[in-house]
């Protein structure tokens, strides 16, 4: 069973609708969860930094983590076709390393 | 805002050549990280460095990588003889604490010929 488990997509939506990413992992422990974007060709960008279950919001985006499921989320509202990006699950393990899902390609058409 | 840099953007080199990569992270942050990337495949962990040690290696950080921070700003991936393998997008990254965001530089796409 891979660690973290991300659907590749293409999730192509209009411009405005809210975006849902979901994202499995197999290690109960895993305690730190990131979501991170990555335009084409660039660097990671952190978008979230969430501690164990429960859900934490920054101006249109929104995590939930519920680790008795080991699912994670993140909502887009008013989705741009700026937000078009490959959107990565990443939790922290034990020894603090990032684990990099392969990520969900999302298009926003205007 | 302050950002992690690297350099160069593009490096092409010959199988076998060595090769440096160089990484600015951002100026207060004491734990440093390689990441790679390989064209289509997901972002992997290669190196954790803290208080000029290595903390954590994968098992791709061979005894062909070695990383230094030779100043108080530069922290170097060293690549001894490049393989056709090795090609890939490299990624520093810098944090504060050891359980702190992690932030990215634009990375350096290595190919190796």
């Amino acid at each position: 069973q891979k660690e973290v488990e991300q659907d590749p997509g293409p999730l192509s939506v209009p411009e405005g609708a809210i975006v849902s990413l979901n994202c499995t992992y197999s290690n109960s422990a895993f305690q730190y969860f990131m979501w991170y974007r990555q335009y084409s060709r660039k660097g990671p960008e952190l978008l979230m930094y969430t501690y164990s279950s429960g859900n934490k919001e920054d101006g249109r985006f929104t995590a939930q983590v519920d680790k008795s499921s080991k699912y994670i989320s993140l909502f887009i509202r008013d989705s741009q076709p700026s937000d078009s990006a490959t959107y990565l699950c990443v939790p922290m393990d034990s020894s603090y390393k990032l684990i990099f899902g392969s990520g969900t390609r999302l298009l926003v058409r205007p | 805002e302050p950002e992690v840099t690297q350099t160069p953007s593009h490096q092409v080199t010959q199988m076998g050549q060595e090769v440096i990569l160089r990484c600015v992270p951002i100026s207060n942050h004491l734990y440093f990280y390689w990441y790679r990337q390989i064209l289509g495949q997901k972002v992997e962990f290669l190196v954790s460095f803290y208080n000029n040690e290595i903390s954590e290696k994968s098992e791709i950080f061979d005894d062909q990588f070695s990383v230094e921070r030779p100043d108080g700003s530069n922290f170097t991936l060293k690549i001894r003889s490049t393989k056709l393998e090795d090609s890939a997008m490299y990624f520093c990254a810098s944090s504060e604490g050891q359980q702190d965001t992690q932030y990215f530089g634009p990375g350096t796409r290595l190919t190796v010929l």
